[in-house]
């Protein structure tokens, strides 16, 4: 019963430094989501996919770099890490089977940029 | 620029009574909403959905109540129990995709 996995759970990064957040899921969903929390704030859309080769930017997608090669991975680069994007970061997925459908979520990677 | 607001940042409830929880959004071609439960530590996990054809959608002792003219979605929870205590996010959306979450209320039910 994995669901959505995140890793790492941790990391603190120094400014300008780059790092990949991984994201798989093993419940063949074609739609993906990555999201970031800031303190005190709600969620955040910084990119999403709707199936394998095919990203959408969100609300906030500045700084961010996603790709989308198969149904299970969904990766989220970040190229030169700025003390902004100190914040927690969500990956989900969804079947959108239906016309309202539910977001699995991962536990999270809470990343400090220092 | 927040389109969906939860402007209860917590809530205080005695175990058994009802908790009753406000999302207001400004953007009137919202047509999906729905609301996650948030544990510390632990990502947002679903709790009920409703769409803009309905006014109001039950999952046992949760009700979510739609009001489309006012902009307005209450979630009730009846029994409250310790269980619930937790953060509860709303969410809307246009095209079911791109989701805009609240800054969430915080809900301890108090045994």
């Amino acid at each position: 019963n994995a669901g959505v996995t995140q890793t790492p759970k941790f990391r603190i990064l120094k400014i300008g430094q780059s790092m990949t957040l991984q994201c798989t899921q093993d419940m063949n969903h074609n739609y993906m989501y990555w999201y970031r929390q800031d303190p005190g704030m709600g969620l955040k859309l910084i990119y999403y996919s709707v199936g394998a080769g095919i990203t959408d930017k969100g609300e906030v997608p500045n700084g961010y770099n996603v790709s989308r090669s198969t149904t299970e991975d969904f990766p989220l680069r970040l190229e030169l890490a700025a003390p902004s994007q100190t914040s927690v970061y969500f990956c989900a997925s969804s079947s959108r089977e239906g016309a309202v459908t539910e977001a699995f979520f991962g536990q999270g990677t809470r990343l400090t940029v220092v | 620029d927040q389109q969906v607001k939860q402007n209860s940042p917590s809530l205080s409830v005695q175990e058994g009574r009802i908790s009753i929880l406000n999302c207001d959004y400004t953007n009137s071609m919202f047509d999906y909403f729905l609301w996650y439960k948030k544990y510390p530590a632990e990502g947002p996990t679903f709790l009920i959905s409703i769409s803009s054809i309905k006014d109001k959608n039950e999952d046992g002792r949760f009700t979510v109540f739609l009001n489309k003219s006012a902009k307005h979605l209450s979630l009730h929870i009846v029994p409250s129990q310790p269980g619930d205590s937790a953060v509860y996010f709303c969410a809307a959306s246009e095209d079911g995709n791109q989701f805009y979450f609240g800054t969430g209320t915080s809900l301890t039910v108090i045994p």
